[in-house]
């Protein structure tokens, strides 16, 4: 079947530190791969994506490449912000891996940055 | 442009009461619909999906139960809660079609305590 796995929490950072939170995958089909933010006291939204691999999803300074060779996505961010403060997660969709309409997503990793 | 909301946003029940928590879509057709269930430490579990009218995909054995009545109309019930029910639920939605591009559109989630 299909998982997630990304680094366990909480994580905790300086402003202006760079920030790297790992994601590793198992999947059966051939996944697309998600990073989604959840902000306090809020539903998820989705922060950045790739669909194949080699792939970099980017958005808000945030970065994340589809390395298929060692079936990770880990998000990386040069210069964080206190703004920055959430739950990050990483999920996959499995196109032909029998989960054609719905996401697997991590256990979420808690970031907080002080300033 | 679209929106989703749910409701109620907090909830505090009584073990071995009934729950109903709703899930409405505007400004899109024949969405695909979720409920998500977020425990702590837990991360995010899918417990229901539905492609359509009447149409519903159970994840998770346990004691809810989802209906579908209307095109963007998603609910989640008990007719007796648990313990082990207490966490933080998440409606969310895509287009319609497999998920190929996996963006899930999250409401703002119900927090729901059984006591």
């Amino acid at each position: 079947g299909n998982s997630v796995t990304q680094m366990e929490g909480p994580v905790t950072l300086s402003e202006e530190a760079f920030l790297t939170i790992n994601c590793t995958y198992t999947a059966t089909g051939y996944p697309s791969l998600f990073w989604y933010v959840q902000y306090p006291g809020e539903g998820l939204q989705l922060l950045l994506k790739a669909t194949k691999a080699d792939d970099k999803g980017s958005n808000k300074g945030f970065e994340a490449t589809y390395r298929k060779e060692t079936t990770s996505f880990h998000l990386e961010k040069g210069s964080v912000q206190v703004s920055d403060s959430a739950v990050y997660f990483c999920a996959l969709s499995d196109q032909g891996g029998g989960s054609n309409y719905k996401l697997t997503f991590g256990k979420g990793t808690l970031l907080t940055v002080n300033p | 442009s679209q929106t989703i909301h749910q409701w109620p946003a907090t909830l505090v029940q009584p073990v071995g009461s009934p729950l109903s928590l709703e899930c409405t879509v505007e400004g899109t057709s024949n969405p695909n619909l979720y409920w998500y269930r977020q425990a702590a430490g837990r991360g995010l579990q899918l417990l229901f999906y539905s492609v359509g009218i009447g149409q519903i995909s159970s994840e998770v054995p346990q004691n809810l139960s989802a209906s579908r009545p209307q095109d963007r109309q998603f609910i989640l019930s008990s007719k007796k809660l648990l313990l082990s029910d207490s966490g933080f639920y998440l409606c969310a939605w895509s287009g319609p079609g497999i998920l190929e591009l996996g963006e899930l559109f999250f409401g703002e989630g119900s927090r729901l305590t059984v006591l």
